[in-house]
């Protein structure tokens, strides 16, 4: 069974840096793309990062660009989402989302965490 | 970016009855598009990808069509587990963009 298990969410002072982790097992996680999406309070989907089989290729939308780094460990199954710089408006759950391939959908979720952006 | 419209916002269905929810992209996506179902406190789920091909698992009366610009999904026969916000889901270019979402509800 796919499973990808999220943690390192909680409350941070605007400015601040959070890291996410997300732990993968039931796949060979290094044969697939990875990605993070959030969905602030009562919001809908945004994506936020995806990379790439090896970590060497790595996507951002403009809103996070600069200021949040996805990377991965293919020897433990996980991914992580460094975030810096941390605003108000990054407040959200955010996922950790399998992704077959480059352009595939998203077809495995975990079950989130949540980032709390507030002084 | 691709901009996605989904409409509409919100309904009410009858247990039973025949459901649509649009999509507009604001360019032609070649029928990349996926389609995701998130019931209320879970994760999202994906539902359909390729614009009409159903992910394992997913029940039947669930379908997707579409091409160029316009897509749609399908629900035929509503059933109380289907009570759930819908996204979609541009997979044709980056940044990967969703629709604003359908809170679907049972009448």
């Amino acid at each position: 069974e796919v499973q990808l298990v999220e943690s390192g969410g909680g409350l941070v002072q605007p400015g601040r840096s959070l890291k996410l982790s997300c732990a993968a097992s039931g796949f060979t996680f290094s044969n697939y793309y990875m990605a993070w999406v959030r969905q602030a309070p009562k919001k809908g989907l945004e994506w936020v990062a995806t990379i790439s089989t090896s970590g060497s290729r790595t996507y951002y939308p403009d809103s996070v660009k600069g200021r949040f780094t996805i990377s991965r460990d293919n020897a433990k199954s996980s991914l992580y989402l460094q975030m810096n710089s941390l605003k108000s408006e990054d407040t959200a759950t955010y996922y950790c989302a399998r992704q077959g391939s480059y352009l595939s959908p998203m077809d495995a979720w975990g079950q989130g965490a949540s980032v709390t952006v507030s002084s | 970016d691709i901009q996605m419209t989904q409409s509409p916002a919100s309904l009410s269905a009858s247990l039973g009855e025949t459901v649509s929810i649009e999509c507009l992209a604001s360019e032609g996506i070649s029928n990349d598009l996926a389609w995701y179902q998130q019931k209320s406190g879970k994760s999202p789920q994906l539902l359909i990808y390729a614009a009409s091909r159903l992910q394992d698992g997913v029940p039947s009366r669930f379908s997707g069509s579409g091409s160029g610009t316009r897509y749609s999904l399908k629900i035929s026969g509503m059933q109380p587990e289907d009570e759930a916000d819908y996204f979609c889901q541009q997979s044709y270019k980056y940044p990967r963009t969703f629709g604003g979402g359908t809170k679907l509800e049972l009448k």
